[in-house]
């Protein structure tokens, strides 16, 4: 059965950091392409960026409103996938859902509050 | 970027009738490899969303077969022959083949 579970989110200050994680079973991680994917409170789906297997390059691609303060990365030994946050703004506050690739499998979601 | 437009935004069904959401992107969706990386999810009320149909009309493993998917370059729909209680949720329009990825606003579905 595949599983991800995120963990690592609460709440934080505008310009503080905090680090997601995403603990990842039930398939062969190292050749997936993972993705991160946010919600607002009441709103939609909104795409943060997608890594690439280390087989593929291991390029990350970012959205717009992340770019230069999220990092993406993967440690294949322990098929965790992670999502580094620095200069936390109060609208990135969401749910932050990892997902495989085409959007196939997503966890249940860590919350992150960013607020004063 | 390219942008995703669901229509209606709220339908209110019958349980037992058809329902019917209409995608439409702001530019082709056929990737350069032939293939259109168009999906379509589920998001029931508090739970994560789940892959419904991919690559347009592909049905994910375990989704029942009254959920169909169709179209082709810029506009796609998505068809549930028979509504059920289980399918209240918000549907969403995904296209992969292009950076950045993009979602439609959303499609509340709600029973009458």
């Amino acid at each position: 059965e595949v599983q991800l579970v995120e963990s690592g989110g609460g709440l934080v200050k505008p310009g503080g950091s905090l680090r997601l994680s995403c603990a990842a079973s039930g398939f062969t991680f190292r050749h997936a392409w993972m993705n991160w994917v946010r919600q607002a409170p009441g709103k939609g789906l909104e795409w943060v960026g997608r890594i690439k297997s280390n087989t593929d390059g291991g390029t990350v691609d970012y959205a717009a409103p992340v770019q230069g303060r999220f990092t993406i990365s993967r440690d294949d030994s322990k098929t965790m996938l992670y999502l580094q946050m620095n200069r936390l703004k109060t609208e990135d506050t969401a749910v932050y859902f990892c997902a495989t690739s085409s959007s196939t499998y997503w966890g249940q979601g860590a919350l992150v509050t960013v607020s004063s | 970027d390219i942008v995703m437009t669901q229509t209606p935004l709220s339908s209110p069904v019958t349980l037992g009738q058809p329902a019917s959401i209409s995608c439409r992107s702001s530019q082709s969706l056929v990737h350069s490899d032939g293939n259109t990386y168009l999906s379509w999810l589920q998001q029931r009320p508090g739970q994560p969303p789940r892959l419904l149909i991919y690559k347009i009309s592909n049905r994910f493993s375990g989704v029942p077969d009254r959920f169909s998917g169709s179209g082709a370059g810029t506009d796609f729909t998505l068809k549930i022959t028979r509504v059920e209680a289980e399918d209240v949720g918000v549907y969403y329009c995904t296209q992969a083949g292009q950076f950045p990825y993009t979602f439609g606003q959303g499609t509340k579905l709600e029973i009458k």
